[in-house]
């Protein structure tokens, strides 16, 4: 059975605190995704990876970093929380990219992040 | 640009069928995913269409028209376990990225 598992369900940070998001899969697959969802939005994409110690920026990377030195384990960093980052964050993982397949994306439970 | 629209709240009844639609402007088109989400859970996959046509499993059913930047999902024989919401994502030719619809919350009535 496939697994994406977050490292938290809940957290409660301040302003200005550095804020740490794990995610780990435990299915080999190359490809992992941080998003943010907010209602009445889609998902947004924060960062994604498609190997290890590589990263790419998705249409919202502003105050947010990543890092990926395991194959397995993709972190979302918040340098310094915002308020305004107040939101559900999601980490999904996938097969390789280029190709014609579905090779869906699997998600984790998601981590209810507020910032006071 | 780029564009994905649902409608954000549709009502049923247990045992009927509902379609849920959902139109796409993208600059490039390489397969259309519908995921379902239970409130505070995670999206989980439920079809995947990348040629014309209807793909069938079990009670949902979706479709697919690329010429006219549609699909829809259709859920047959509603129990109340589908009250959830619906997301449509559009994958992008160009980098393979997910285009994500703001999703259409169902909700089912006895």
């Amino acid at each position: 059975d496939v697994k994406v598992t977050q490292s938290s369900r809940y957290l409660v940070k301040r302003t200005g605190e550095k804020v740490f998001l794990e995610c780990v899969q435990d299915m080999d697959h190359e490809n992992m995704f941080w998003y943010r969802q907010d209602p009445g939005l889609g998902l947004r994409l924060i960062y994604f990876s498609y190997d290890v110690k590589m990263k790419e920026k998705g249409d919202i990377p502003e105050g947010y970093s990543v890092s990926r030195e395991k194959k397995e384990r993709f972190s979302l960093i918040l340098e310094s929380a915002s308020t305004n980052q107040t939101s559900m964050y999601l980490c999904a993982s996938s097969r390789d990219r280029g190709h014609s397949a579905s090779y869906e994306q699997y998600f984790g439970p998601g981590t209810r992040l507020t910032v006071t | 640009g780029q564009n994905i629209d649902q409608p954000t709240e549709m009502t049923a009844t247990e045992g009927a069928i509902v379609q849920i639609n959902c139109t796409y402007q993208t600059s490039g088109f390489n397969g259309l995913f519908w995921y379902q989400q239970h409130a505070g859970e995670a999206p989980t996959f439920l079809s995947y269409n990348v040629l014309d046509g209807l793909e069938e499993k079990g009670r949902f059913s979706s479709f697919l028209s690329r010429s006219k930047g549609y699909s829809y999902l259709l859920l047959k024989e509603l129990q109340m376990k589908d009250s959830a919401s619906y997301l449509c994502a559009v994958r992008d030719r160009s980098n393979y990225q997910l285009i994500w619809g703001a999703g259409t919350k169902l909700i089912i009535k006895p």
